[in-house]
């Protein structure tokens, strides 16, 4: 299992600012995901984040408005740029620590997800 | 692209009642399908996961079947407490995933009255 911290829990915004979330991991891992949850929706994942790497981002993110860093195995931020209204969500971090990479799976992955920051963008 | 619903959206059921919630998924090719429960502030914390070489698997007052090939799976809640009221989401991993990308469906928001 993994223990995961996020901050800010909560924060509340002005348009056209930026916000850094931070993830932090209690073991080292080498997958992490960065998740969106829009009020009333389903989570959505943004990208993944390797160390060492460049993130990998889902369609409809792109790395200008969600950068992401991960400078270690323990440790990833991402930061929501140039907010509007439609940014306020729920931001979810996750980790997989076992198997991950891997090109096949067990079939018992299983991700361990941070509590979430959550952000009003007035 | 894999889509998952869940049904109900909401629930409202008195202590004691035995509860179904149903998650379907469009893509049968998965690895493992989760249901998760999400308690405001606290993130997610997996209940169950089933892979796809299984039925059901069973924890406590909950079990989990998998029917892969119609694309469904459901949660039941035995004996439902107040303690129980959360969200509850069902995830499925596709195959092919070596990302470890999960399909969340939008919940079912579960209220146990005492």
């Amino acid at each position: 299992s993994a223990v995961i911290s996020q901050k800010p829990s909560r924060d509340i915004c002005q348009r056209g600012t930026s916000l850094t979330i931070q993830c932090q991991v209690d073991s080292q891992v080498t997958m992490m995901f960065w998740y969106r949850q829009q009020p009333g929706q389903s989570l959505t994942l943004i990208a993944t984040a390797n160390q060492g790497s460049e993130a990998t981002y889902e369609s409809g993110f792109v790395i200008d408005k969600f950068p992401i860093s991960r400078p270690n195995l323990t440790f990833s931020t991402l930061t929501v740029s140039n907010m509007s209204p439609e940014d306020s969500s729920i931001y979810l971090c996750s980790v997989e620590p076992a198997g991950t990479g891997r090109i096949i799976l067990s079939g018992q992955e299983t991700q361990y997800f941070g509590p979430g920051t959550r952000l009003l963008v007035l | 692209k894999q889509e998952v619903t869940q049904i109900p959206a909401a629930l409202s059921v008195p202590e004691g009642e035995n509860l179904v919630l149903n998650c379907s998924f469009t893509d049968s090719a998965i690895y493992n399908l989760q249901w998760f429960r999400q308690d405001p502030g606290k993130g997610l914390t997996s209940l169950l996961l089933i892979q796809s070489s299984q039925r059901e698997q069973t924890s406590g007052r909950l079990n989990a079947s998998l029917d892969k090939s119609s694309g469904r799976s459901t949660l039941y809640i035995a004996a439902s407490q107040p303690g129980d009221s959360a969200t509850y989401l069902c995830a499925v991993r596709n195959r092919g995933s070596t990302l470890g990308r999960l399909y969340f469906g939008r919940g079912t928001q579960l209220t146990v009255w005492p």
